[in-house]
């Protein structure tokens, strides 16, 4: 299986801050014949499922504001929130679909400071 | 808009089987692009794929629960089902549905969640 590590476990950041989350898998995640990294990122909110933000580790899903960014390639990655909002305020999660089982990152938690 | 919605007991008893069905609406499920996934999430812990099935009912099982799980699709109905095993406390978890276009894949959208306590 591929494991997923994520840092911080959690961060406080000022309104209008950036926020860095930082994911790491265990094998890398980039298939050589179409240069893909296969990782995706989600968003969680009390109450809420997951939504998908990020898939393709840099391609943001439509609707999604442009604050959020994901970079990265191989084993590691990060999710960049570049100016934190008050409904920014959840649990990110990163996925890897390189391989099954599907696995997913623990999650780091972002709240306002 | 593509929606996914949970529906089954929310309280079950050591050793029984789980029985849970995802309703799909505003879509068929019988589309040849896409997967339909079982995820859950263990109260304090993280997300853990359970498995997913297409269309023809082809499955895709996490090894970690596969001799327990059984995963089916009644096309008819628009709807998937999750059959658990043998259950134990650890079990106890938000149980979610999800679509994803490729095997394996990213998760879009997800049902809103069932929460699945298994105590007697």
């Amino acid at each position: 299986d591929i494991v997923m590590t994520q840092s911080p476990d959690s961060l406080a950041v000022s309104l209008g801050e950036r926020a860095t989350i930082n994911c790491k898998s265990s094998r890398s995640v980039l298939y050589s014949s179409n240069n893909k990294n296969y990782l995706a990122w989600y968003q969680r909110k009390p109450g809420q499922p997951p939504k998908l933000l990020i898939y393709w580790a840099s391609t943001r899903e439509s609707g999604v504001p442009d604050r959020f960014s994901g970079s990265g390639s191989g084993t590691d990655f990060t999710l960049t929130i570049s100016s934190l909002q008050a409904e920014d305020v959840a649990i990110y999660y990163c996925q890897q679909y390189f391989s099954t089982p599907i696995t997913f990152g623990p999650g780091t938690k972002v709240d306002i400071k | 808009q593509l929606q996914l919605q949970e529906s089954g007991p929310g309280l079950v008893k050591p050793s029984e089987t789980l029985s849970l069905t995802c309703t799909v609406s505003g879509g068929s499920i019988s589309s040849r692009n896409y997967y339909w996934a079982w995820i859950r999430q263990p109260p304090g812990k993280g997300l853990e794929w359970i498995g997913s099935v297409d269309y023809s009912g082809s499955t895709y099982y996490n090894p970690s629960n596969k001799s327990r799980v059984t995963i089916s699709v009644e096309t008819s109905k628009d709807q998937f089902s999750l059959k658990l095993r043998s259950l134990s406390a650890a079990d106890t978890a938000v149980y979610y549905c999800a679509r994803h276009n490729v095997m394996p894949g990213w998760f879009d959208p997800w049902g809103q969640g069932t929460l699945v306590t298994v105590s007697s």
